[in-house]
């Protein structure tokens, strides 16, 4: 299977700040990825899709990026409903995986 | 709108099954998969399986093979999980989701929370 690594673990950004979470793939998955965001008790949330199409209703400061085995998300400027855990998930091969999570905490 | 609503808690003993239901709403049920997805308490999340809800063809993940069912019923527009033969590391929320062709899952469920302890 394809074994999917985040980085960093945590992220502590101020309000404002740019973050950027990056996702390894162990094989290359093309651009067949995708991220979530997830708040505490909430289900998870799709932000992008195809390495770098925002979902529906999602703001122009979440972007992605990548192809291949090496992926990155960026949000321009960090607001204080972004603080959470992002997930990155490979959909190129089954199983599915996802990585273990990047959390984005108040610096 | 779509939505995905799946039904309530459970607390089951080892050894015991559970089904989870969830429901869609809001878009044609049999153009979209659904992928089930867990998550321990404190842990990320795990692929489960994914269920056509054309044709009912699935795909587990082989830590579940053998101990995971996964079937819709289209005229009530929900999909089903069953997972047989508990152990207490199954305690977790799943999740069922709605998956474009065989892809990411772009709505989800509320999460169903199974507590496996005797």
């Amino acid at each position: 299977e394809i074994v999917m690594t985040q980085s960093p673990a945590t992220l502590s950004v101020s309000p404002g700040e740019r973050a950027t979470l990056s996702c390894r793939a162990s094989q290359s998955v093309i651009s067949n990825l995708a991220w979530y965001q997830q708040k505490p008790d909430q289900a998870p949330r799709l932000l992008i899709y195809g390495a770098s199409t925002r979902a529906t209703a999602i703001p122009a400061r979440f972007s992605g990026s990548g192809s291949g085995t090496e992926f990155t998300l960026t949000i321009s400027s960090l607001q204080s409903e972004d603080f959470a855990v992002y997930y990155c998930q490979q959909y190129h091969n089954w199983p599915q995986t996802f990585g273990q999570g990047t959390k984005v905490e108040i610096k | 709108q779509v939505q995905l609503v799946q039904s309530g808690a459970e607390v089951k003993k080892p050894g015991a099954s559970v089904k989870v239901s969830c429901k869609a709403s809001g878009y044609t049920f049999s153009s979209f998969g659904i992928n089930w997805v867990r998550q321990a308490p404190g842990q990320g999340l795990e692929w489960m399986g994914w269920i056509s809800t054309y044709n009912g063809n699935t795909n587990y993940a082989q830590k579940f093979q053998g101990r995971v069912s996964m079937t819709t019923d289209t005229s009530t527009s929900t999909a089903y999980m069953e997972l047989r033969s508990l152990r207490s590391d199954d305690t977790a929320v799943y999740y069922c989701a709605r998956v474009p062709g065989g892809a990411h899952g772009d709505y989800w469920g509320q999460g169903t929370l199974v507590t496996v302890s005797s």
